[in-house]
């Protein structure tokens, strides 16, 4: 069974760009979250989605979005890229959202990250 | 809000000898509880999880974590370290049952020297 997926691995961008981060969950898992990790606050959450509905926001600016499709996959964009905006940013998956993440199979699997280089 | 605190940012043992990660929590209601292990260049891995069934928990790999609500205490041990055991941890709490989302420790990295 596939893990979740995410691309790029690895992208650099100059301060002022955009970027869109792809996250492709485990088969038959239809929620997904993004995290992202720095050296500096460690990680924090970003969103959650669960049948193409935003459920949870963490405390980011508006520069940061995402959206999820139909088929459970998601995406992640940042705007106007500052350099703080440098780090690696990690999607997880799992069965349902809630207290579903608790259970038996339901808890989140995380992927191996897109890592983010602002310049 | 609830949340942890891991205590040491670096911990070293040598190989073979006890492993022991801290990690505190503040939670005004039953808090579900987990250890997650980094490897370089990957993404977070499930070591063990605390959800009230049982106060000790083991994990794979050989570790277990023991709930104790009267310390507010959910430690990771390891009898015998290994190489490969050299990482970095994460102990994380559920925020709010109703959603997914794990608020983290800011990490402990274990270095394994032999």
């Amino acid at each position: 069974k596939a893990g979740v997926t995410q691309t790029p691995r690895y992208l650099i961008k100059t301060r002022g760009q955009q970027v869109t981060l792809s996250c492709s969950p485990i088969s038959g898992h239809r929620s997904v979250s993004w995290y992202q990790q720095t050296p500096g606050q460690g990680l924090q959450f970003l969103f959650e989605y669960f049948s193409e509905t935003q459920r949870n926001k963490g405390n980011f600016p508006g520069r940061f979005s995402g959206r999820q499709f139909s088929n459970s996959r998601s995406e992640m964009n940042v705007s106007t890229l500052e350099l703080g905006d440098s780090a690696l940013y990690l999607c997880a998956s799992s069965l349902e959202p809630g207290q579903g993440a608790v259970s038996g199979a339901n808890v989140l699997t995380f992927g191996a990250g897109s890592r983010l280089t602002v310049l | 809000a609830q949340s942890v605190t891991q205590l040491g940012s670096h911990v070293s043992v040598s190989e073979g000898a006890l492993v022991l990660l801290r990690c505190n929590y503040s939670s005004s209601v039953p808090p579900y509880l987990f250890w997650y292990v980094q490897y370089p260049n990957q993404g977070l891995q499930l070591l063990l999880k605390y959800t009230s069934a049982a106060t000790l928990v083991k994990g794979i790999n050989g570790f277990e974590a023991e709930f104790k609500k009267s310390e507010t205490s959910f430690h990771l041990t390891k009898p015998s370290a290994h190489m490969s055991d050299a990482a970095e941890y994460f102990c994380a709490v559920i925020a709010n049952s109703g959603y997914s989302t794990l608020t983290f420790g800011k990490g402990t990295m274990l270095l394994v020297s032999p």
